[in-house]
Formats: structure tokens, sequence, C-alpha cells
């Protein structure tokens, strides 16, 4: 079935470093793809998302490319701060369907 | 404007017994989404209330029953307790069935003993 695979964590970084958090998915049609942030005690929040290939879903300095041919939809930020500490989800899911499909998650710490 | 609202925080249950969770929606939003989610890994679809009825379902079983209120308001039951429903169960609200911009809730600790 449809799935999703994030990059394992934790992953520890210096402020001001750059950031890539791996996702790929394993899909039978062409889904939508999201990235969520779930800072501590909160709810995830919706980071970013692209529709369909070549997309670039863009939000707070992060940025995230469609890449069909890869099947991937890796996460970047040129300039982590302290205040990015938290766990990232990449998720998947299709037009008119609400099962939507999580990684496992990814812990960021960002240190000063 | 108040965001997601769940209830409540913490809850510790024994094995058999049966739990009811609750979630008010994001104002404006009129569907509901359940989620279980455990430790260390990504949430996983429950199922999806939407003018008081169950839209579409995860792979879960029986066990676990929703309901959806007038007001949009939403529980999740959950019967005959196993140690493996331990989760973080998170509610999601969007508008008219779309999830493409669900708003979460900050979960409820559910722990089976």
């Amino acid at each position: 079935g449809d799935s999703v695979t994030q990059m394992e964590g934790p992953v520890t970084l210096s402020e001001e470093a750059f950031l890539t958090i791996n996702c790929t998915y394993t899909a039978t049609g062409y889904p939508s793809l999201f990235w969520y942030v779930q800072y501590p005690g909160e709810g995830l929040q919706l980071l970013l998302k692209a529709t369909k290939a070549d997309d670039k879903g863009s939000n707070k300095g992060f940025e995230a490319t469609y890449r069909k041919e890869t099947t991937s939809f890796h996460l970047e930020k040129g300039s982590v701060q302290v205040s990015d500490s938290a766990v990232y989800f990449c998720a998947l899911t299709y037009y008119n369907n609400n099962d939507m499909r999580f990684g496992a998650g990814t812990r960021l710490t960002v240190k000063p | 404007d108040a965001g997601v609202t769940q209830s409540p925080t913490h809850l510790i249950k024994t094995r058999g017994q049966q739990v009811t969770l609750r979630c008010s929606p994001k104002s404006g939003h009129d569907t509901v989404s359940w989620y279980q989610q455990a430790l260390g890994q990504g949430p996983q679809f429950i199922f999806q209330y939407y003018e008081e009825e169950e839209r579409q379902r995860g792979n879960f079983p029986d066990r676990f029953s929703g309901h959806q209120f007038p007001n949009y308001s939403s529980e999740l039951n959950v019967n005959a307790l196993l140690l493996g429903d331990s989760a973080l169960y998170l509610c999601a609200s969007s508008f008219t069935g779309g999830i493409d911009e669900q708003y979460f809730g900050p979960g409820t600790r559910l722990t089976v003993t």
C-alpha cells in the first residue's frame, strides 16, 4: 500500500546550519505531499504542501519539491534556528481520500 | 479564535475497560478526523466524521467507534482496551471533508495498564 519513509533521527544541528530531512514515498497514483511540524506539547501544524509533480511548497524558510522521478519530497532550510527544534512528519494523501499516511517523524534539535 | 481542543489531556485505563475521548473542532470547521500516534511513530488514520456520519475509516477494528454531534464536536470511543491501544490520540478538524488544510489538536495521551 501507499507509504512514506523518512530519514531516521534524531538530527542535531548548530544554529544557522543547512537542514535536509529526506522523505520518499511509495504510491499507486499521484498523491499530494505534505510536511507537518510538531512542537513539544502541541498538535501537528501544516508546514507546507505540494499537490503535483515539480511543485515546490514553501513556508517560514522551509522548502520541499515534489519529485515524481525519485518519489521524494525532501525538506530543506538554508539556516535553522533554535526555534525550529521539533518533530517533522512527511505525509501523503489523495484527492477525495481522507486516509492521510504519515512517516515516522524526524526529531530535529538545533543548538545555539 | 480557539483552535482544536481535546479532552482529557491524559488518561489511564485498565485492560478491558472502555474510554471516551472528546474533540471540539476549530471555529468554522465541520469535519473531524481521528488519528492514533504510537510512541515514536507517525499518526495513523482511524476515521473521519462529516455531517454526523462516519465518512471514511482506516484499518482499525470495530472496537474503535465514534460520533459527531450537531455542533460538529466529536467523540472517539474505544471498547475492550488492549495494552497496544496506549498512544496519543489526535483529533484534526477541517472544512467540508477536505484534509488539505486540517488543523490538529494537542492530543489525548491514553495509557492502558
